[in-house]
């Protein structure tokens, strides 16, 4: 089993949609939990960043963790156009490398 | 907003050829790192970097990769005799001190080897 799971889409909504992205892990020791946002041939940009279990919400982002399913989502409200991008999770055991999902591509269609 | 530079955006080079891309991290932060990310494939780990020594490495940072911290501000990678299978965008990153593990990434520098 791969250690970070990410459906890689392609995703295309219509604006205005609620957007859910989600990853699937199978590494316990995982405690940190990013969101990137990655435009074509750019670096990746820290979105979201949550610790343990939980949600986080900032804007029309919200992050949630669940733990016990290894399971974490993001959320995204009102998407717009600027919103296509390719969206990474990442999750790392705490001072350890970050890895990653292999991304999922989101078309946002206005 | 502070953010991490990275220079040159895009390299070609020869097989066998050295390479050395350059980064700048935020000024207030402890931790380096280099990702790559071949294309449609994973953003992969390669290196961390603190305290002036490694701290952690992958199987794919092998004899030809190293990693400098020259002066207080750049951090460089270097590849030794590049390969075909090098052709990626590589990525800098870099974080504050503490237990958070938000990394802050660079814009990346695509290395081409022909």
């Amino acid at each position: 089993q791969k250690e970070v799971e990410q459906d890689p889409g392609p995703l295309s909504v219509p604006e205005g949609a609620i957007v859910s992205l989600n990853c699937t892990y199978s590494n316990s020791a995982f405690q940190y939990f990013m969101w990137y946002r990655q435009y074509s041939r750019k670096g990746p940009e820290l979105l979201m960043y949550t610790y343990s279990s939980g949600n986080k919400e900032d804007g029309r982002f919200t992050a949630q963790v669940d733990k016990s399913s290894k399971y974490i989502s993001l959320f995204i409200r009102d998407s717009q156009p600027s919103d296509s991008a390719t969206y990474l999770c990442a999750m790392s055991a705490g001072n350890t490398p970050l890895v990653f999902g292999k991304g999922t591509r989101l078309s946002v269609i206005a | 907003e502070p953010e991490v530079t990275q220079t040159p955006s895009h390299q070609v080079t020869q097989m066998g050829q050295e390479v050395i891309l350059r980064c700048v991290p935020i000024s207030n932060h402890l931790y380096f790192y280099w990702y790559r990310q071949i294309l449609g494939q994973k953003v992969e780990f390669l290196v961390s970097f603190y305290n002036n020594e490694i701290s952690e490495k992958s199987e794919i940072f092998d004899d030809q990769f190293s990693v400098e911290r020259p002066d207080g501000s750049n951090f460089t990678l270097k590849i030794r005799s590049t390969k075909l299978e090098d052709s990626a965008m590589y990525f800098c990153a870099s974080r504050a001190r503490g237990g958070i593990d938000e990394q802050y990434f660079g814009p990346g520098t695509r290395l081409t080897v022909t």
